[in-house]
């Protein structure tokens, strides 16, 4: 089944506690992204990668590292996370960052900072 | 101004009633149009995409766009419980754009 996986579903943690989301899809893709979504601001995009060793900063990366060392896999870092980055946190792959392309969405991991 | 503007709702219709859901855009470059669809505790998905000015007609579901006025519209007729769920609208500009979404529209569809 093609699919984009998230782990941890759910994360309770503390500030300043380096977190790490993992994020694997199994469609050979080579675009994906991570999101944040936040009542009343929607979904914002937070860093891409367009291939392996590529990625690039999206409309909040504050706060946030990447890094894509094999196409399947796009973790997101939380070094030193603060509750303002309480939130829940979607990645998403597609063939490439095309516009007519499918972007499949993860099923989410939420986030709270203490 | 975001480029992608939507009214959050929450919209609540009868069951089989027609909705009207709708975005405006501020990016003229703007050539791709889609709705997207998230179920509660779910990550979105893809309901429909449409290119540049026009309609699109998928069963109980049509897209519109209309580029001389930057509205972007999502039609749900006989609209069901199942219906029930948050309605994104998202665009971009061509191959090296990434996507805008719009904040979502929360549609509850009682029976």
């Amino acid at each position: 089944e093609a699919q984009v996986t998230q782990n941890p579903r759910y994360l309770i943690t503390v500030t300043g506690k380096k977190l790490t989301v993992t994020c694997s899809q199994n469609m050979n893709h080579e675009y994906m992204s991570w999101y944040r979504q936040d009542p009343g601001l929607g979904l914002r995009q937070i860093y891409y990668s367009m291939n392996v060793e590529v990625t690039d900063k999206g409309d909040v990366p504050e706060g946030y590292k990447v890094s894509r060392k094999e196409k399947r896999n796009f973790p997101l870092i939380l070094e030193s996370p603060s509750p303002n980055q309480t939130s829940l946190y979607f990645c998403a792959s597609s063939l490439y960052r095309g516009s007519r392309e499918t972007q499949y969405f993860g099923p989410g991991t939420r986030l709270l900072v203490l | 101004q975001k480029e992608v503007e939507q009214d959050p709702g929450p919209l609540s219709v009868p069951e089989g009633a027609i909705v009207s859901l709708n975005c405006t855009y501020s990016n003229s470059a703007f050539q791709y149009f889609m709705w997207y669809r998230q179920y509660s505790r779910k990550g979105p998905e893809l309901l429909m995409y449409t290119y540049s000015s026009g309609n699109k007609e998928d069963g109980r579901f049509t897209a519109q766009v209309d580029k001389s006025s930057k509205y972007i519209s999502l039609f749900i007729r006989d609209s069901q419980p199942s219906d029930s769920a948050t309605y994104l609208c998202a665009a971009n500009g061509g191959s090296q754009g990434n996507l805008i979404f719009g904040k979502g529209t929360k549609l509850s569809v009682k029976p």
